[in-house]
């Protein structure tokens, strides 16, 4: 079945520590995105890729870094200096066309020890 | 001035009736907007789009967009308990590139 896979679907990071959420994805979609949600908010973007080893920052980046080495998989990784990292992350992604439908994962729910 | 604007609810509604949500936006650029709906813990699910001034319909699903007032809504005909969730309205910036969530408004529907 065509989708996004996001995994893992929960997980703890300890102080000082870095942790790497995953997305792949087999829809052929050129752009992917990462979105962080808090409890009762909309969703944010941290970053978007519209192409393969390109990448932009999104409103709230810092704390926060990505690659895009393959076009099905954008990586996120939480770094030790995003200090509030407690939050559900979302990926979607879409056709390379502007204006498209974006189509989410299942998400990763990410707390601190 | 927030980019997008929604009532946080919950609203209300009984079983059978006509649920109306309603989003409003500030960037006049915007070409495309969107309707998500979200259970609770779950991610995003893509109910509904509209491109063009007027109403879109779908099931038992409307979006109606008016750009010149900047406001776009989401009727929800004959609303089931199934129908309880989050609705999260989102438009593209100008270059179509970058969507913008607003926070939702809860829609809670009574039997």
């Amino acid at each position: 079945d065509g989708g996004i896979t996001q995994s893992p679907k929960y997980l703890f990071r300890k102080e000082g520590q870095n942790v790497t959420l995953s997305c792949e994805q087999n829809l052929n979609h050129d752009a992917m995105y990462w979105y962080r949600q808090d409890p009762g908010q909309g969703l944010r973007l941290i970053y978007y890729s519209q192409i393969v080893n390109d990448f932009q920052k999104g409103d709230i980046a810092e704390g926060y870094s990505v690659s895009r080495e393959k076009k099905e998989s954008f990586p996120l990784t939480v770094t030790s200096a995003q200090k509030n990292p407690t939050a559900f992350y979302l990926c979607a992604s879409t056709d390379s066309y502007s204006n498209q439908p974006q189509h989410f994962g299942d998400g990763t729910r990410l707390s601190i020890l | 001035q927030k980019e997008v604007e929604q009532n946080s609810g919950p609203l209300s509604v009984p079983e059978g009736a006509i649920a109306s949500l309603n989003c409003t936006y500030s960037d006049r650029g915007s070409q495309s907007f969107f309707w998500y709906r979200q259970y609770s813990g779950k991610s995003p699910e893509l109910i509904m789009f509209i491109y063009s001034n007027g109403d879109k319909e779908d099931g038992r699903f409307t979006a109606q967009l008016n750009k010149a007032s900047q406001y776009v809504s989401l009727l929800i005909r004959d609303s089931q308990p199934s129908d309880s969730a989050t609705y999260l309205c989102a438009f593209y910036n100008n270059a179509g590139n970058m969507l913008t969530f607003g926070g939702g408004t809860r829609l809670m529907v009574k039997p």
